[in-house]
């Protein structure tokens, strides 16, 4: 099966810094990258996905790049703010050929903390 | 007006017991999900269904038995609760299976005493 990798597991940024999370996976028939957001005793929140198709997304200060050749993706966090401050998982997805069955497989997650 | 809302938030319990947590979608979605969040955060795959329908059983102890009764909900039955099933238990969906956004609950968070 699928196998996610995230790095760092903890991110310490001050205010206003960029920040970089980034995760690679095993499966090149993986095709979707889902980045989801979980705040302390929440639930995750998804905040941006990317296909196999697309290179790079950007949605405001969030954006998400993929390498397929190298089989890494990274989130992409610009002017921080402390309530950036939660845990990030990256997960993949696939779907194989002739089949609509997929599953998402999560890193294990970057909790990243924004000091004011 | 919750999209995925799971009951009991809490759970506390003894070794031994058997409980259930109950999860509705509310989104239409055709495929539910239970996942499992250890104390390190991991989240887990335990079970998908589509259409009530189930898909993907990982290795998962036969104490846990998910039903769905229809599409738009997905319960969760755990027998002989062990220490080791502490956790936060997180109900989600998604339009179809694979390569979809998932929705999650707010979590069953299970204590084993």
């Amino acid at each position: 099966g699928e196998n996610v990798e995230q790095h760092p597991s903890t991110l310490s940024v001050q205010e206003g810094d960029s920040a970089v999370i980034k995760c690679t996976y095993s499966d090149s028939a993986s095709n979707y990258f889902p980045w989801y957001k979980q705040e302390l005793g929440k639930r995750p929140q998804l905040i941006i996905d990317i296909r196999s198709n697309v290179g790079e997304k950007k949605d405001q200060r969030i954006a998400v790049t993929l390498n397929k050749t190298a089989k890494h993706f990274s989130l992409h966090i610009t002017e921080t703010q402390p309530e950036d401050s939660a845990v990030y998982f990256c997960a993949a997805d696939r779907v194989d050929r002739g089949s609509t069955l997929g599953r998402l497989y999560f890193g294990r997650g970057t909790q990243l903390t924004v000091w004011p | 007006d919750t999209a995925v809302s799971q009951t009991p938030k809490y759970l506390v319990t003894q070794m031994g017991n058997d409980k259930s947590i109950k999860c509705e979608q509310n989104l239409g979605h055709d495929t539910m999900y239970w996942y499992k969040q250890d104390s390190k955060k991991f989240l887990k795959i335990m079970f998908s269904y589509n259409n009530k329908e189930l898909i993907i059983n990982e290795t998962v102890p036969n104490r846990f038995s998910p039903k769905s009764p229809d599409k738009a909900h997905l319960n969760l039955h755990i027998n002989s609760l062990e220490l080791g099933d502490s956790a936060v238990y997180f109900c989600a969906s998604s339009p179809t299976t694979g390569n979809q956004p998932q929705h999650f609950g707010d979590g069953t968070r299970l204590s084993i005493l």
